[in-house]
């Protein structure tokens, strides 16, 4: 099976930038995703990783370690709205499902 | 923009009663997805479908709930007798294709069960 960690919460500042972090136990590895949900709404799509290294949209970014079974979410110029929960995502095998983490909730406060 | 439909939106119901949801995917996407929350958790997988095949439905409590994706177009998960462990959001997704990692989100059916 397949089993994902990351802290159940988070505060920053509006203007600087947060790191979320993600590690995954799965028997396989596809890839692993980042979703956005905002209370009452759907999760959204962020990026994915299916190679080591850093994927960069406009203000976020996202990293991912194969042999350290571990990524992260970075979210730079942290603005009000960004407060919501981030769920990292892992894909085991090829059409298996996707596996949703708990969820970080972060707060951005002025 | 194309989204994924859900209805109802919100649902009351009384334990030991029957309740379905309707999901309409995006025109095109052949993998559906139904994903259960609770409130302050990742969603959890039910079942997942490839055109109408289902493909893993091995956490969905089968005694009491069942899916459907007839045509490998619209969708619709049952529920039967409700328990109140069975309030919770529960989430339609769709993706083109199964290896894909951008799965697109209804807006849910939020369940509650007195």
């Amino acid at each position: 099976g397949q089993s994902l960690e990351q802290p159940s919460e988070v505060t920053a500042v509006e203007g600087a930038i947060v790191q979320i972090n993600c590690t995954y136990q799965t028997s396989g590895f596809y890839g692993l995703s980042w979703y956005q949900q905002h209370d009452g709404g759907a999760p959204t799509f962020l990026s994915y990783n299916a190679l080591d290294g850093l994927e960069e949209t406009g203000r976020f970014s996202s990293f991912l370690s194969r042999s350290d079974s571990y990524g992260y979410l970075l979210l730079q110029e942290l603005q009000m709205k960004d407060s919501a929960s981030y769920f990292c995502a892992v894909r085991g095998l090829r059409n298996t499902p996707l596996v949703f983490g708990k969820g970080t909730r972060l707060s951005v406060i002025a | 923009e194309a989204e994924v439909a859900q209805s109802p939106r919100y649902k009351i119901t009384e334990k030991s009663q029957a309740v379905a949801f309707w999901c309409d995917p995006i025109s095109g996407h052949a993998t559906l997805y139904w994903y259960r929350q609770i409130l302050g958790q990742g969603p959890e997988l039910l079942v997942q479908f490839q055109d109408e095949s289902v493909v893993d439905d091995s956490q969905l409590p089968k005694d009491r709930f069942s899916a459907e994706r007839l045509k490998g177009v619209d969708s619709t998960l049952k529920i039967q007798p409700a328990e109140l462990g069975d309030s919770a959001m529960y989430l339609c997704a769709s993706s083109l294709e199964g290896t894909g990692f951008e799965a697109f989100f209804g807006q849910g059916t939020r369940l509650t069960v007195v």
